[in-house]
């Protein structure tokens, strides 16, 4: 079946460590993001890339990093210099830019 | 950036009524989406709809670009509709994101 899977679905990081979450598709969609979700609120970008080695800040960038090496992954390093990194992470895709987005299944990170 | 309010924050129903969500945006959008998030966190795609009327089963949305807003109506309410809904606006390449209605549809 086609569709997005992150992994994992459950992280715990802690006090000064780097974590990576994993998101890939197999939709051969172009465009990929990642979404930070905290309790009680809507989603917020942190990173998209329209396509393959071109990545852009969203509005919540520090602290993380990405890549986009090639087309169906687009994995997320949360930074030690991220201050508060527990939320849900959503990574979410679309054919194009400006297509309709479809989202993976998240990624709950918390510290020990 | 854009801002996204959806109203009303909370919804409580009985099994069998309808409902409307409602999603202000302060400026033109080129797209508009709402999503369906479950009580297990997944974000499922209702519509599309950057202008006019479209319909899946119990489920239909009207958005009226020029005056920006979009509506979102259930009939005939399930408890499976519980969760929250979010609106989301593009502008710029991006998703912008309201706070979400959360729906609680009680037997």
């Amino acid at each position: 079946d086609g569709g997005i899977t992150q992994s994992p679905k459950y992280l715990f990081r802690k006090e000064g460590q780097n974590v990576t979450l994993s998101c890939e598709q197999n939709l051969n969609h172009d465009a990929m993001y990642w979404y930070r979700q905290d309790p009680g609120q809507g989603l917020r970008l942190i990173y998209y890339s329209q396509i393959v080695n071109d990545f852009q800040k969203g509005d919540i960038a520090e602290g993380y990093s990405v890549s986009r090496e090639k087309k169906e992954s687009f994995p997320l390093t949360v930074t030690s210099a991220q201050k508060n990194p527990t939320a849900f992470y959503l990574c979410a895709s679309s054919a194009q830019i400006n297509q309709p987005q479809h989202f993976g299944d998240g990624t709950r990170l918390s510290i020990l | 950036g854009i801002q996204v309010e959806q109203s009303p924050p909370d919804l409580i129903l009985q099994e069998g009524a309808n409902s409307t969500l409602r999603c202000n945006f302060s400026d033109s959008v080129n797209n508009l989406q709402w999503f369906h998030q479950n009580p297990w966190g997944q974000l499922i795609n209702l519509f599309y709809i950057p202008s006019g009327t479209k319909q899946n089963g119990r489920l239909s949305a009207t958005t009226v670009a020029t005056e920006r807003y979009s509506l979102l109506y259930i009939s005939s309410s399930q408890t499976t509709d519980s969760g929250v809904y979010f609106c989301a606006v593009e502008n710029d390449y991006k998703l912008s994101f309201g706070a979400g209605t959360t729906v609680t549809v009680r037997a």
